[in-house]
């Protein structure tokens, strides 16, 4: 079955530290995709990353990094050199090919970065 | 260049009242998703629609939900009757996947509507 775990469910850090929110994943599928979402207070959902089974590269955006890892099943996402407005709740999601491309979401790591 | 859009942004209704909740997909996307989000939960599939089709809907309650994707118009999720346990929010997402086609397309959401039962 598919199944998303986001086991930090809050975390809490000072403006310019490091975090690393961590997603692990289960599927029966080889293709598949995962994804990162970003709800800030205003409610809405913003996409921030798309990545599918076969490309294990890292990816850098900025101060947002990815880090995919299939040995673990692991999907991470670090935050670097946080700011207040990185404060939301991120959720990661997997989709697999053979089926709908419905979402199945986590249940999300609420991120409090204090000044 | 609007993305996807969804309307009311806020709803109350009073139980037992019906409840439309209206999804505008992103111009040139054929496809449209409906989730929920209980408070402090992640979001749950509900439903899947192309243009005048329903996909999967292997997320939907069995009872008082329905959902539309008319040849024109916005997709509705309708509930009627509503409980308590209706109160969420509700995300609309929109993708352009063309039927067959292999490529897995991002999925764009609308800003949600927060559904409140009195």
């Amino acid at each position: 079955a598919q199944k998303v775990t986001q086991a930090q469910t809050e975390i809490s850090v000072v403006e310019k530290e490091d975090v690393t929110l961590d997603c692990v994943y289960e599927t029966r599928d080889t293709t598949y995709y995962l994804f990162w979402y970003k709800q800030p207070p205003s409610g809405e959902l913003v996409f921030l990353i798309r990545r599918n089974s076969f490309d294990e590269q890292n990816e850098i955006s900025g101060r947002y990094s990815w880090n995919f890892q299939k040995s673990t099943s692991s999907f991470n996402f670090t935050i670097t050199a946080s700011q207040v407005v990185d404060s939301a709740v991120y959720f990661c999601a997997l989709s697999e090919s053979y089926n709908t491309d419905k979402l199945i979401f986590g249940t999300g790591t609420r991120l409090q970065v204090f000044p | 260049n609007a993305g996807v859009m969804q309307n009311p942004r806020h709803l109350v209704r009073r139980r037992g009242q019906e409840a439309r909740l209206r999804c505008s997909p992103m111009k040139g996307h054929s496809h449209v998703y409906w989730y929920r989000q209980l408070p402090e939960e992640g979001l749950k599939f509900m439903v899947y629609l192309q243009k005048e089709n329903i996909i999967d809907e292997s997320g939907m309650p069995k009872e008082r939900f329905s959902a539309e994707f008319p040849k024109e118009g916005p997709s509705i999720l309708r509930i009627q009757q509503v409980v308590r346990g209706d109160s969420a929010a509700y995300f609309c997402a929109s993708s352009p996947r063309e039927r067959g086609g292999r490529a897995l397309d991002t999925q764009y959401f609308g800003p949600g509507t927060r559904l409140t039962v009195l």
